[in-house]
């Protein structure tokens, strides 16, 4: 059982560049989340998906695009990549109540020069 | 403006002390107090969790005290084990809100 997919594990890009980050999850759950974690900032959310079919903005959601593309699949796009974007990216999944576990994947770690 | 706040943000204990992470949080609609940790080149993983109707919950070695009146929450990790290493966030969230808010996260050092 895998749980929660990412990939890529690392990547870099340039200035201005684009790339999607990609999620996976093998655990029928309904609600899937990205998140990007900062030294000193903990966790912060970027988009979520309550249900196929449907996504919300979080508290970061500037410069990011998001995707629901199937019940398993939840994907991050960065259409412009900035320097502010060095982060280290988690997607997590869970059942959907609001007091429902997450669970995360290993990250991506992204670099943008 | 941040909506949970953890203190301190690295902890050093002896093998087989207490280890202690503070909370505390703003918004009185809060009410699921979960803790998280996390390895190093891992995710998060749930570690324990209350809600506000107890003022205690315990798992083992790992123990959630819940101050409402003083809108605090702590976690207590006894018998301190290196394997307990790693870095821990509490977060809070509310019914009708499906995504949880973190802290900025405690990384602690058990030391042999």
């Amino acid at each position: 059982n895998a749980g929660v997919t990412q990939t890529p594990k690392f990547q870099v890009l340039k200035t201005g560049q684009s790339m999607t980050l990609q999620c996976a999850q093998d655990m029928n759950h309904n609600s899937m989340y990205w998140y990007r974690q900062d030294p000193g900032m903990g966790l912060r959310l970027i988009y979520y998906s309550a249900s196929e079919g449907t996504t919300d903005k979080g508290e970061v959601p500037n410069g990011y695009n998001v995707s629901r593309l199937n019940k398993r699949e939840f994907s991050l796009r960065l259409e412009s990549a900035a320097p502010s974007q060095t982060s280290v990216y988690f997607c997590a999944s869970s059942e959907g109540q609001y007091n429902s576990p997450l669970h995360f994947g290993n990250g991506t770690r992204l670099t943008v020069t | 403006q941040q909506q949970v706040k953890q203190s301190p943000q690295s902890l050093i204990v002896q093998k087989g002390g207490i280890s202690i992470i503070n909370c505390a949080y703003e918004n009185t609609a809060f009410d699921y107090f979960p803790w998280y940790q996390q390895f190093p080149g891992k995710g998060p993983a749930l570690l324990i969790a209350i809600r506000p109707d107890v003022s205690e919950k315990k798992e083992g070695r790992f123990t959630i005290s819940f101050n409402k009146s003083a809108k605090q929450f702590s976690l207590h990790i006894m018998d301190s084990q290196p394997g307990d290493s790693a870095t821990y966030f509490c977060a809070a969230s509310r019914a009708g809100r499906r995504a949880l808010t973190f802290g900025s996260g405690t990384r602690l050092q058990v030391q042999p």
